[in-house]
């Protein structure tokens, strides 16, 4: 059972350069989610999606965009990477149900550096 | 908007005794509130959750959180710690009506010595 799985797991960066994060879940959950993780600060969302086509803003989404093409895909983007955005990003996924769980369902994370 | 603290970002035990992390929330609303573990270069799991009913949840590994109202908190407790316990820990929160979005706290490391 694969559940969540992010793309790459590792990446260095140098300033200005681009990249796209891959996430794909196969529990055809609706809502998506990224987040980064940083030292002493926990999680943050950056940007979620409710469904197919939809997206929607976090706390912190500057300097991102993402897309959900598909149900089973999340894709974060970072057009201009720096430094700043250095961190371990995690991807997580819910269901929509009449129950409310509240349980994410978290990829390993994605870890990048930027120079 | 809903925020929760967390109480001492490291905690350290002896293998056997009592785990006590702390965490209080802020929500105009009625809270749900879970706690997550992070084991090193994992992601996130689900340990706990309270959403309505019985304020004593019971969650995996023998962990235990009490909703309380009136103190704001939701603290995860453990009788006896063990060596697979260490690992960081989150405490967050959601609304009904947010998207299943969950604010999370800025964890607590628990180191269990032998």
């Amino acid at each position: 059972n694969a559940g969540v799985t992010q793309t790459p797991k590792f990446r260095v960066l140098k300033t200005g350069q681009s990249m796209t994060l891959l996430c794909a879940q196969d529990m055809n959950h609706e809502y998506m989610y990224w987040y980064r993780q940083d030292p002493g600060m926990g999680l943050r969302l950056i940007h979620y999606s409710v469904g197919e086509g939809t997206t929607a803003k976090g706390e912190v989404p500057d300097g991102y965009n993402v897309s959900r093409l598909k149900k089973q895909n999340f894709l974060l983007g970072l057009e201009s990477a720096a430094p700043s955005q250095t961190s371990v990003y995690f991807c997580a996924s819910s269901y929509k149900g009449t129950d409310f769980t509240g349980e994410l369902f978290f990829g390993e994370g994605s870890r990048l550096t930027v120079l | 908007a809903q925020s929760v603290t967390q109480l001492g970002s490291h905690v350290s035990v002896s293998e056997g005794a009592l785990v006590l992390l702390r965490c209080n929330y802020s929500s105009s609303v009625p809270p749900y509130l879970f706690w997550y573990v992070q084991y090193p270069n994992q992601g996130l799991q689900l340990l706990l959750k309270y959403t309505t009913g019985a304020t004593l949840v019971k969650g995996i590994n023998g962990f235990e959180a009490e909703f309380k109202k009136s103190e704001t908190s939701f603290h995860l407790t453990k009788p006896s710690a063990h060596m697979s316990d260490a690992a960081e820990y989150f405490c967050a929160v959601s609304v009904i009506g947010s998207n299943y979005k969950l604010t999370f706290g800025k964890g607590t490391l628990l180191t269990v010595n032998p």
